[in-house]
């Protein structure tokens, strides 16, 4: 059963800091990996999605980072603003027949002014 | 290109009651997924939909249900409510098929207060 974890499990960091968040999941026979934001009492925003055959994706400040072999990724934010401050899931979508995803428990980041 | 639109956007029920969830998914998208969230839980998979079929569902009771309709939209149906199925219900949409990338987009969910 694959389990994804995230650390740490809460974050503080003042604004302009450029930050890592971490990610590991148990088994690599992962089909892809997904990077959301999700604001208090909303919905879950893609970030972003990196497939099993790919390292890195970057999409402006972000970049994700994805180890497989070792069942690792990073989320590293640059320049981090307050309007960054959310809370930040992991997820990972299993290959084979059983496609769903499965979350870690998130990271909840705050940037202060 | 309009997202994931989730409908109601917040319910309260009573103990004993059941309720019904519509999910509206990306248009051309035929993969509707749902998670629910808790505090205690964080985000559990309670079932996927393809083409109306369930593919795939998750750990709970059978008091939960789904279907998907010809159109992709989708329904949940969580039947006698007990206080712990109160959470936010969100649905994800894919284009998920055998060379899709796959990348999930969620609606703002549906919070439903059981009391």
């Amino acid at each position: 059963k694959q389990e994804v974890t995230q650390i740490p499990a809460a974050l503080s960091v003042p604004e302009g800091e450029n930050l890592v968040l971490n990610c590991s999941f148990t088994d690599s026979a992962i089909y892809n990996l997904q990077w959301f934001r999700q604001d208090p009492g909303k919905g879950l925003t893609s970030l972003l999605l990196i497939q099993s055959s790919q390292r890195e994706q970057t999409s402006g400040r972000l970049n994700a980072s994805l180890d497989k072999s070792s069942g690792r990724s990073t989320l590293y934010i640059a320049a981090s603003q307050p309007g960054d401050s959310a809370t930040y899931l992991c997820a990972v979508r299993a290959s084979g027949s059983a496609r769903q995803l499965t979350f870690g428990s998130g990271t909840q980041l705050t940037v202060l002014p | 290109k309009a997202g994931v639109t989730q409908t109601p956007r917040y319910l309260i029920k009573t103990r004993g009651q059941q309720v019904t969830l519509s999910c509206s998914p990306i248009s051309g998208h035929r993969s509707v997924s749902w998670y629910q969230q808790t505090p205690g839980q964080g985000l559990q998979f309670l079932f996927e939909y393809f083409s109306e079929t369930q593919r795939n569902k998750g750990n709970f009771p059978g008091r939960f249900s789904g279907r998907q309709f010809s159109n992709s939209r989708s329904e949940m149906n969580v039947s006698t409510l007990e206080l712990g199925d109160s959470a936010l219900y969100l649905c994800a949409s894919s284009g998920l098929t055998g060379g899709g990338s796959a990348e999930a987009f969620f609606g703002q969910g549906t919070r439903l207060t059981v009391v």
